[in-house]
């Protein structure tokens, strides 16, 4: 079955400063990885979708890699804002968009 | 702009109740998901559907029942409401049918129940 695992649960960064959001899968047999952001009491927002034959996609600040071979996927945020806090989650897709998710990152960034 | 969205933001029943939730998409997106999610469990899938008329249960289907009559709407319904089915509730759309993996999944507001 598979697992996925999101390191540091919560993150508080200053303003400005370049993060990395680590996310690790179990199951290497995966169609894809999406990344999503999620306000307080708010639906998922779509961020970044990987496909298995792509090491990477970015957009705008965001850049997020895939090594399905090990498991491991990080989304990149350069010269974070306050208005990024929110937590981060990030899910695979092993059978026909069925998603398994990560618990998530609650990141915070202060002025 | 894509568009998923459910019924009621908040909803509050009693134990035994039969309640719906109800979610809409304008995306003429075959795939529609129920997902609950609670805190430290994360996201879990409860139902999902390919196409009208279809469903496939998700990871924990238990006490929970689901209606696809038209492609646009995904009903989940709760036969007989209990207090560990108190959580925030969350519809999603995506493209491609059973076969495809290719799509973003578009998620909607949430529904926070809570049953008393």
């Amino acid at each position: 079955k598979q697992e996925v695992t999101q390191i540091p649960a919560a993150l508080s960064v200053p303003e400005g400063e370049n993060l990395v959001l680590n996310c690790s899968f179990t199951d290497s047999a995966i169609y894809n990885l999406q990344w999503f952001r999620q306000d307080p009491g708010k639906g998922l927002t779509s961020l970044l979708l990987i496909q298995s034959s792509q090491r990477e996609q970015t957009s705008g600040r965001l850049n997020a890699s895939l090594d399905k071979s090990s498991g491991r996927s990080t989304l990149y945020i350069a010269a974070s804002q306050p208005g990024d806090s929110a937590t981060y989650l990030c899910a695979v897709d092993g059978t026909a968009s069925k998603l398994t998710f990560g618990t998530g990152t609650r990141l915070q960034v202060t002025l | 702009d894509v568009k998923v969205t459910q019924s009621s933001r908040y909803l509050v029943k009693r134990t035994g109740e039969k309640v719906f939730l109800e979610c809409v998409q304008d995306m003429d997106h075959e795939n529609m998901f129920w997902y609950r999610q609670d805190p430290g469990l994360g996201l879990r899938l409860i139902y999902f559907s390919y196409d009208v008329k279809m469903k496939e249960k998700g990871d924990i289907p238990e006490g929970y029942s689901v209606s696809r009559e038209k492609k646009e709407r995904f009903s989940l319904i709760l036969e007989s409401a209990s207090t560990n089915q108190t959580s925030m509730y969350l519809c999603a759309s995506t493209s491609g049918g059973s076969h495809a993996s290719y799509y973003e999944q578009y998620f909607g507001p949430g529904t926070r129940l809570t049953v008393t």
